[in-house]
């Protein structure tokens, strides 16, 4: 089975401008959730997903949007980029929003690489 | 607010010891996750321990939880070089992670 994939892996911007980011979760899974991981710390919660519906917002400014499509899969998108966007983001899928049989596992991505110049 | 902390942040290991990585967390909750990071990649899934009194073991590796003391331990057994990578404690749905801790063990 594939796992999750995003795209692209790695992008290069400059400031200012926008950047779109995309995620295919597992087959059948219906949540999605998005990361930021700055070089050196923990990733940081940016949106969850489920069932196309936004069910979680983590604390980042308003630049930042998300949707999650018909199929599952997802966009991220950054508006006016700065310098401090650079990082790497992961998207993550689980199979239900709340499971308190698996514990809502979280099963993440390869990530892309964002570098603002 | 959730905070997560893990210590020690850095551990430098012999190989053939034993040793403990600590994951505290600030407020109730009833999941926790440890995940590993090598270089540059991805988060490989560890560990889901849902209750209290929770303990799993895979290879050189046992997580246990004690939701009482919102304390989590990754104890490491006669440490192997292919163990090296930093390892991430996470709490909660979305999950809160910890800052990890870069484990290498040397020969």
């Amino acid at each position: 089975d594939a796992g999750v994939t995003q795209s692209p892996t790695h992008l290069i911007k400059t400031r200012g401008q926008h950047v779109t980011l995309r995620c295919s979760p597992i087959s059948g899974h219906k949540s999605v959730s998005w990361y930021q991981q700055v070089l050196g710390q923990g990733p940081q919660f940016i949106f969850q997903y489920y069932e196309k519906e936004e069910r979680g917002r983590g604390n980042f400014p308003d630049r930042f949007s998300a949707r999650q499509f018909p199929n599952y899969s997802s966009e991220l998108n950054v508006n006016a980029l700065l310098l401090g966007d650079s990082a790497l983001y992961l998207c993550a899928s689980s199979s239900l929003f709340r499971d308190r049989v698996t514990g809502n596992e979280q099963f993440f991505g390869p990530g892309t690489r964002l570098t603002v110049l | 607010e959730l905070k997560v902390e893990q210590n020690p942040l850095f551990l430098s290991m012999q190989e053939g010891k034993n040793y403990t990585i600590y994951c505290n967390y600030s407020t109730t909750s009833d999941r926790l996750y440890w995940y590993r990071q090598d270089p540059g990649k991805s988060l490989e899934s560890l560990f889901v321990l849902l209750s209290n009194g929770a303990v799993k073991q895979e290879g050189r590796l046992m997580a246990s939880l004690d939701t009482k003391a919102r304390l989590s331990t990754l104890h490491i057994t006669a440490a192997v070089h292919d163990l090296s990578a930093t390892y991430f404690c996470a709490v909660d749905t979305p999950l809160v992670f910890g800052k990890g801790t870069r484990l290498s063990v040397i020969a």
